[in-house]
């Protein structure tokens, strides 16, 4: 069965540096999303990416944050200057299209340590 | 803005014991999906429910969707270990977003 791949599956990074989290959706999936769970507890939406362009994005999504889908495969997420508070597991999810809602497939995760 | 409120946060069964969780809606929901998180892994999917007053089953599992579309609940028979995890609802609203319930976490009691 198709999988949602991510990678590092761990990052450890200095407080203040970039850090880039990759992500290969499902081949015929259409959307595309970010999620982050800190440890323990909820899992909090960061962004969706549909048609090459975010439309939606959380409140945790600030300028920090930005997306980018380059090659038609690969979907990352970018942090420009890390923080502490940054820390957490962060899951790509994809689905398909349709005219019914879709489940979202996540991907195992790669979890970002800020020292 | 607009919130998936999900109780509880913790439950604690016995192994054979049922276990519930329920989430609720400020605002109508046009569908409600449930997913699994096992510890250390990923959510995964486990159904979808769109119409009012839904109700379907997965063995031991059985999902509701309340008549006004703002509640649901996930009720597990005689729980086994392999329940274990913590399961969350997330609810489209009308602008098409999928919100997110805190999750509750199922403890079996050894």
């Amino acid at each position: 069965e198709p999988e949602v791949t991510q990678t590092p599956s761990h990052q450890v990074t200095q407080m203040g540096q970039e850090v880039i989290l990759r992500c290969v959706p499902i081949s015929n999936h259409l959307y595309f999303y970010w999620y982050r769970q800190i440890l323990g507890q909820k899992v909090e939406f960061l962004v969706s990416f549909y048609n090459n362009e975010i439309s939606e994005k959380s409140e945790i999504f600030d300028d920090q944050f930005s997306v980018e889908r380059p090659d038609g495969s690969n979907f990352t997420l970018k942090i420009r200057s890390t923080k502490l508070e940054d820390s957490a597991m962060y899951f790509c999810a994809s689905r398909t299209g349709g005219m019914l809602p879709q489940p979202q497939h996540f991907g195992d995760g790669t979890r970002l340590s800020i020292l | 803005g607009q919130q998936v409120m999900q109780i509880p946060q913790y439950q604690h069964v016995q192994e054979g014991e049922d276990f519930t969780t329920y989430c609720n809606s400020s605002t109508t929901l046009s569908n409600i999906q449930w997913y699994k998180q096992r510890p250390g892994g990923h959510p995964v999917f486990l159904i979808q429910l769109v119409k009012s007053g839904e109700v379907k089953k997965q063995k031991r599992l059985t999902f509701q969707f309340g008549e006004a579309k703002k509640n649901s609940s996930l009720h597990i028979t005689a729980t086994q270990t392999t329940d274990v995890g913590t399961y969350f609802c997330a609810g489209r609203d009308s602008n098409y977003q999928l919100i997110w319930g805190a999750g509750t976490k199922l403890i079996i009691k050894p």
